[in-house]
C-alpha cells in the first residue's frame, strides 16, 4: 500500500480480554516499529524487527505483551489480559533500511481503550 | 541505558516569534539524531535529521536543529513562526543499532 496500515484504528475492550493489533507496512521496508502513545509520556518503544534477525524487544512492558512478524511483513502486537494502563494509542512505524538510518514512516495508529 | 530529554512540555508563542526547543540525550557514542512533528489530526512525520557531517542540519518548513556533541544536544529552531507550526514535536535518537528511543514531545502552541 502507500502507507503504513493499522487496524482496528479503535479498540474498545475490557479488563482481562485478549487483544490482537495489526501493521501491515509499506512494501519492501525491512524494518518495523511498535510504539505507545499515552497522555504526557511520549512515545514509549515497544519492540524493533529488522529484516530476520532477531527482534529487540526491551521495551515490551510485561510478558502480556508480544508481537511477531510474518514473512516479514504483516506484524501482529497481542496484549494478553488487558489492564486500564494499557489504555493508549499503539503506532507502528516502517523504515526501508536497518540499523536505523532511514526515515520512520508512521501509521494513523490504533487507540486502545480498556474499561 | 538511551534516553531522551525534552525541556519543554507546552510552549505558547505568538506568530512571527523565534522558537527553540531543546532536546538532550544520553549516549555516549556515535548516534543518528533526529526530530519529528505530529500536526493534529496527524501522523508522525519526519522534520530533519543529523547522522554526520555540518552539526547544523535543515528541515522542512524552515527548520533547522544543531548537534553540539560536548552538550549531548539536538536543539530545534525556527526565526519565525507560523500559525501552521502549531503541532507535537519529538525529538528521538538512536546509536545506529536500529532502536530509535523518543522524547516525551513538547506541544507548541502558536497564537495567530
Amino acid at each position: 500500500g502507500a502507507g503504513v496500515s493499522q487496524s482496528p484504528s479503535n479498540k474498545v475492550t475490557e479488563k482481562g480480554k485478549d487483544v490482537e493489533l495489526r501493521c501491515d507496512p509499506i512494501s519492501g521496508h525491512t524494518a518495523l516499529y511498535w510504539y505507545r502513545q499515552s497522555l504526557g509520556q511520549g512515545l514509549e518503544f515497544l519492540i524493533y524487527f529488522q529484516g530476520n534477525s532477531a527482534p529487540d524487544k526491551s521495551g515490551l512492558p510485561s510478558d502480556r505483551f508480544s508481537a511477531e512478524r510474518t514473512g516479514g511483513s504483516v506484524s501482529t502486537l497481542t496484549i494478553q489480559r488487558t489492564q486500564q494502563e494499557d489504555s493508549a494509542v499503539y503506532l507502528c512505524a516502517s523504515s526501508i533500511r536497518q540499523g536505523g538510518t532511514g526515515e520512520l514512516f508512521f501509521g494513523e495508529g490504533s487507540r486502545l481503550t480498556v474499561l | 541505558a538511551q534516553s531522551v530529554s525534552q525541556h519543554n512540555h507546552h510552549v505558547i508563542l505568538s506568530e512571527a516569534a523565534s522558537l527553540e526547543l531543546g532536546c538532550n540525550y544520553s549516549y555516549g557514542g556515535t548516534v543518528n539524531l533526529f526530530w519529528y512533528v505530529q500536526y493534529p489530526g496527524q501522523h508522525l512525520q519526519l522534520l530533519l535529521k543529523y547522522f554526520s557531517g555540518d552539526p547544523l542540519v535543515k528541515g522542512i518548513k524552515g527548520f533547522e536543529a544543531e548537534f553540539i556533541k560536548s552538550k549531548f544536544s539536538f536543539n530545534l529552531r525556527k526565526p519565525s513562526v507560523q500559525w501552521s507550526d502549531t503541532a507535537e514535536y519529538f525529538c528521538a535518537v538512536n546509536n545506529q543499532g536500529g532502536k530509535l528511543i523518543f522524547g516525551q514531545g513538547t506541544e507548541l502552541s502558536v497564537k495567530p
